[in-house]
């Protein structure tokens, strides 16, 4: 397994497109995380899943964001009508249920709203 | 509810010097203690946790934490720095299964 991977690395957009970004998981995790990182700031978290039940969401995420993960495997993570201020780094992650158990880290994907 | 607290924002040192970086976190239940760093334009990589058991917890790269329930914190420390330990270093603790971070340290290493 090569790890948890995402795509795109980089996406630049106008302001008021939509954008969607996907995270490919370690395959044996069943929890899959979505945080978001902006500049000078750790990670805060936008949502969550367990397989493919979002289990819980942030205060942060809009209306505007929508998570899937529809098969328990992928995840996708998508922004409409984006603003300047979504500009960050998306960050997912996913582990194996259990107290304690290491998240690992996709490399984000950056997103600059022009 | 918990938070953490990174009290220093930028750690300059030299390179084989020793580094302490500081971690405080908020909690009126048991915890789960993380350090991770995170190099430029990149996600983030697990140095060592704390569940249970010795307060001294050793990571990757020659990384240390001790756990301190007293002062409620969990500091980072490395005796002899390199270079290549030029990044950004968070501290998390487990909520709810999920991570709550601080806001970072950046440490830099000079030759």
């Amino acid at each position: 397994d090569t790890g948890v991977s995402q795509d795109p690395r980089h996406k630049i957009t106008k302001r008021g497109q939509n954008v969607t970004f996907r995270c490919d998981p370690i395959s044996e995790h069943n929890r899959l995380y979505w945080y978001r990182q902006t500049l000078g700031q750790g990670p805060e978290f936008l949502t969550y899943f367990q397989n493919e039940a979002q289990l819980e969401k942030s205060r942060l995420l809009s209306d505007r964001f929508s998570a899937e993960r529809p098969k328990g495997s992928f995840s996708t993570l998508e922004i409409q009508r984006t603003e300047q201020g979504d500009s960050a780094m998306y960050l997912c992650a996913s582990r194996s249920t259990g107290e304690g158990t290491e998240a690992f880290f996709g490399q984000g994907t950056r997103l600059t709203v022009v | 509810a918990q938070s953490v607290t990174q009290l220093d924002s930028q750690v300059p040192v030299f390179e084989e010097a020793p580094v302490e970086l500081r971690c405080n976190y908020s909690s009126s239940v048991s915890v789960y203690l993380f350090w991770y760093v995170q190099y430029p334009n990149q996600g983030l990589q697990l140095l060592l946790k704390y569940l249970s058991g010795s307060t001294l917890v050793k990571g990757i790269n020659g990384f240390e934490a001790e756990f301190n329930k007293s002062q409620t914190s969990f500091h980072l420390r490395k005796p002899s720095v390199h270079i290549s330990d030029t990044a950004e270093y968070f501290c998390a603790v487990s909520r709810s299964d999920k991570l709550i971070f601080g806001t970072g340290t950046r440490l830099q290493v000079f030759p």
